[in-house]
């Protein structure tokens, strides 16, 4: 069965950066887009932005350009959202989800990442 | 590109519940509808303004046309208590996806 399978919960300072993991299994990785939505709390979602595992290549939402770096790693099925410069206003649960093609709903979603932004 | 929904919508068991999205010319667009209950990841209710995913009920089903799209639950349960959250590809401007404010759907 598909699966997205977060890292764990995240307490970092104001300023410091954050590394959260995606590990995809049950389908073929390559095949299909990761994307990165967060949600403040009590608040809705917010799309960040999206790699395609096949050729590397990344897209950011305004919002996050500069700020937020996706990589992966083919060889672990899994995918990675680095944000730096974090504020408090980034403490939100970080949610990955997979797509068939870029314009194309997300039909798995990950867990979530509840990262906490607090000095 | 800016998706609207009204931030409750309420229903007794049994009777039917419209939550709708309103954008400029929504009906030219794909809209994917997500339900999410609290504590849990949004899940895909609805996709491409009508279809289901397997394994979702054929009480969840949607519409789309002009400047709303809506998403109709029939014989609403206790279990259907969530957030719905509308979302289309802005494939004209920037090439990103945008969600809706979300829907508190209560079932009384």
């Amino acid at each position: 069965q598909v699966q997205l399978v977060q890292s764990g919960a995240e307490v970092k300072k104001p300023g410091a950066s954050v590394k959260v993991s995606c590990k995809a299994s049950g389908y073929t990785f390559i095949d299909y887009y990761i994307h990165w939505v967060r949600q403040a709390p009590g608040q809705g979602l917010e799309w960040m932005g999206c790699m395609k595992p096949k050729s590397g290549g990344t897209k950011n939402a305004q919002n996050f350009q500069g700020r937020v770096t996706m990589t992966g790693d083919t060889s672990i099925s899994t995918v990675y959202m680095e944000m730096s410069s974090l504020r408090s206003d980034d403490t939100a649960v970080y949610f990955c989800a997979r797509s068939v093609g870029y314009g194309q709903a997300f039909d798995y979603w990950g867990q979530g990442t509840l990262v906490i932004v607090s000095s | 590109y800016v998706l609207t929904q009204p931030p409750s919508v309420s229903v007794a068991p049994g009777q039917t519940a419209n939550i709708s999205c309103g954008g400029d010319n929504i009906g030219r667009k794909s809209v994917h509808w997500n339900q999410q209950k609290p504590g849990q990841a949004p899940v895909l209710v609805v996709y491409n303004d009508r279809d289901r995913p397997s394994g979702i009920p054929e009480r969840f089903s949607g519409s789309n046309s002009g400047n709303t799209a809506t998403l109709t639950i029939s014989r609403v349960e206790a279990g259907d208590e969530a957030a719905y959250y509308c979302q289309v590809w802005e494939s004209t401007s920037d090439h990103l996806w945008v969600f809706g404010g979300g829907t508190k759907l209560t079932v009384l």
